[in-house]
């Protein structure tokens, strides 16, 4: 089974630009988590979206969004982009609380975006 | 300030030897989970322990949590070089699905 699967992997954009970025879970998962993760920031929390919702959203301005498609899969776009936005976004594929407070959640490999 | 605080910041070992990485965190929580990330590529989850329990193994992997202290510890066993990574706690507290982790420690074993 494949795991959750991310594209690109590596994204180069200049400031101001927009990035996109996707992911698609594993088969059976409903939602999907994004997280930054930012050199000397750790990992932050982005969004969380399940049965095409925005559930819950982090600390981040509205210039970061997404959307999740019947399919399940989701994009990240990051608009009008600053050099601070330069990290490795990471999503996660989920199913249910009761899953996720026995396994866990189970993330890809990163898009990892460098605005220059 | 941040919720989740890993120490050290990082640890070097010998392959053999045991490994210990702490972990505290300020608010209550439902859960709390042990990652492991390589090279700045994709998480990995390891062990999961709820607030009511104490103690879980798995593997060659320990974890304890001290819900007084606000406080968890990850012991890694007769550790082998391809354990060398960043390990990251990280906490679950409600319905928001929102983990907060921690800052992390980056793990060495030297063979």
């Amino acid at each position: 089974e494949a795991g959750v699967t991310q594209s690109p992997t590596h994204l180069i954009k200049t400031r101001g630009q927009q990035a996109t970025m996707r992911c698609t879970p594993i088969s059976g998962h409903t939602s999907v988590y994004w997280y930054q993760q930012a050199l000397g920031l750790g990992l932050q929390f982005l969004l969380w979206y399940d049965e095409g919702e925005e559930r819950n959203r982090g600390n981040f301005p509205p210039r970061f969004s997404g959307r999740q498609f019947p399919n399940y899969s989701s994009e990240l776009n990051v608009n009008a982009l600053e050099l601070e936005d330069s990290a490795l976004y990471l999503c996660a594929g989920g199913v249910g609380a009761t899953i996720l407070h026995v396994y866990g959640y189970t993330f890809g490999s990163g898009t990892r975006l460098t605005v220059v | 300030s941040q919720q989740g605080e890993e120490d050290p910041q990082a640890l070097s070992i010998q392959e053999g030897e045991n490994a210990t990485m702490n972990c505290s965190y300020k608010t209550s929580i439902n859960n709390l989970q042990w990652y492991r990330q390589n090279s700045g590529r994709g998480l990995v989850h390891l062990i999961l322990i709820r607030s009511n329990e104490r103690e879980k193994h798995s593997g060659r992997l320990r974890v304890t949590l001290d819900t007084s202290k606000k406080s968890s510890s990850l012991l890694i066993t007769a550790s082998r070089a391809a354990d060398t990574a960043s390990y990251f706690c990280a906490t679950d507290k409600g319905s928001a699905r929102q983990l907060t982790f921690g800052s992390g420690t980056q793990l060495t074993v030297l063979p």
